[in-house]
């Protein structure tokens, strides 16, 4: 199975600064890559994914995110941040020889400050 | 949303009585999974199901079966509940194939 790092638990940020949250996986295998988020006592909600094409992926919310193949990462980012953001964020790596399994991190919080 | 509804929302039992959990879909997917979230953990699959009758185990299935009698519904069981298996249960679907999963908000499970 994948194995999925996220190098931040929690973020604070001001409100209007941008944020980087930062996905490694363990694979250079093809697989595909999503970030979800989860606001407080709520499922999670799909932000963007990535299946194939162009490396940079636009999501909900002004979020984005980069594919790296050599470096095997999938970072978000958001250029500025609202109050709103204020939540837990997942990334996550399906694979296709296992079944396309989604293998989850750990999650990063992100707080937003006035 | 996806049409996923969780049910119950919340529940309080003691060690050693069954739970059953439910989860039903009004989007004729294929595919249906049942995860736990744990604090510093992210979510991790207990179970998933690629059709009627067909169900397969994930990483932490230990403690845990599950049925699927109609393409709607997903049941997951703790025959004997423990502690360890307090948690927030989120079921998700999906067509398969790498597609998006789409999830429930969640079942919160205490066990005392």
């Amino acid at each position: 199975a994948q194995s999925v790092t996220q190098l931040d638990s929690q973020v604070p940020v001001f409100e209007e600064a941008p944020v980087e949250l930062r996905c490694n996986y363990s694979s250079s295998v093809s697989v595909y890559l999503f970030w979800y988020v989860q606001y407080p006592n709520q499922g999670l909600q799909l932000l963007l994914k990535y299946l194939s094409g162009s490396t940079l992926v636009k999501g909900i919310n002004g979020f984005e995110a980069e594919f790296n193949k050599s470096q095997t990462s999938f970072h978000l980012r958001k250029p500025s941040v609202h109050i709103s953001d204020t939540a837990e964020y997942f990334c996550a790596v399906s694979d296709p020889s296992n079944d396309y399994k989604l293998s989850f991190g750990a999650g990063t919080t992100v707080t937003v400050r006035a | 949303d996806a049409g996923i509804t969780q049910s119950p929302r919340h529940k309080v039992t003691e060690t050693g009585t069954p739970v059953t959990l439910r989860c039903h879909q009004t989007e004729n997917h294929r595919y249906m999974y049942w995860y736990r979230q744990d604090p510093g953990h992210g979510l991790r699959l207990i179970h998933y199901s690629y059709g009627v009758k067909d169900t397969d185990k994930g990483e932490v299935s230990d403690g845990y079966s599950v049925s699927r009698s109609k393409t709607e519904d997903f049941l997951l069981t703790l025959e004997s509940a423990t502690s360890s298996q307090t948690s927030v249960y989120f079921c998700a679907i999906n067509q398969g194939g790498g597609q998006p999963q789409h999830f429930g908000d969640g079942t919160r499970l205490s066990i005392l």
